[in-house]
């Protein structure tokens, strides 16, 4: 089993609709990446948190960590095409020996 | 683009074969990890190298190695490869200021993808 949950496993979104996918742990997260995947592809960094309560944003897409530092919440807004992907969450923890833990991927398709 | 670059981008190879993967880091990057992406069991974490020396190891096999050269390179060695060892792997590099041991953005290369038959 993953040591981070993603949810949902997999979305399909109609194209200009909003959707959100979330990353949790069950312990206290130092660093939390959101990456996305094109089928077969590398993975791209998006954005990383690490404060309680941090918010970033990058174009339409807008990443929080929690104030507890064990959830984060990945949201898209209007979606589009360019969107659909594979979103995967990484985080250190304090257990983890300065390896990144992982999620098991959000695939996210966009209908037109 | 990341900056990392992986060798091969496709290899397709035999049971009981050998092989080996390359990856150069993003310049600057002291830390490489070696990933291995399948469908049943995601994202798993082989093993870092910092600066020329093995700092960390995942769910590496035994019939898996790596090693960081002094221009930080690094190659992947698969041996007597199995059906199973088929998937994706990555490499990715971070600067890495703290010796291996700093929580860093790590950039992923293109994978390369290993078919064994």
């Amino acid at each position: 089993s993953q040591e981070l949950e993603q949810s949902p496993q997999s979305l399909i979104v109609q194209e200009g609709k909003n959707l959100t996918i979330n990353c949790t742990s069950s312990k206290t997260l130092y660093g939390l990446y959101w990456y996305k995947q094109k089928y077969g592809e590398g993975l791209i960094f998006l954005m990383m948190l690490q404060k309680g309560g941090e918010e970033k944003s990058h174009e339409k897409i807008t990443a929080k960590l929690d104030e507890k530092k064990q959830q984060s919440s990945l949201h898209i807004t209007a979606s589009q095409p360019s969107h659909a992907g594979i979103y995967l969450c990484g985080a250190y923890r304090r257990d983890s020996n300065y390896q990144l833990i992982w999620g098991a991927g959000t695939k996210l398709i966009i209908k037109p | 683009d990341s900056g990392v670059t992986q060798t091969p981008k496709h290899l397709i190879t035999a049971t009981g074969q050998r092989v080996t993967l390359r990856c150069s880091p993003r310049s600057g990057d002291l830390s490489v990890y070696w990933y291995q992406q399948s469908l049943d069991q995601g994202l798993q974490f082989l093993i870092q190298y910092y600066n020329g020396e093995e700092r960390a190891k995942g769910n590496i096999l035994e019939r898996f190695s790596a090693q960081q050269f002094p221009d930080l390179h690094s190659e992947l060695n698969l041996s007597s490869l199995e059906l199973g060892d088929s998937a994706l792997y990555f490499c990715a590099s971070s600067v890495d200021t703290l010796g291996g041991r700093a929580r860093e953005t790590q950039y992923f290369g293109p994978g390369t993808r290993l078919l064994v038959l």
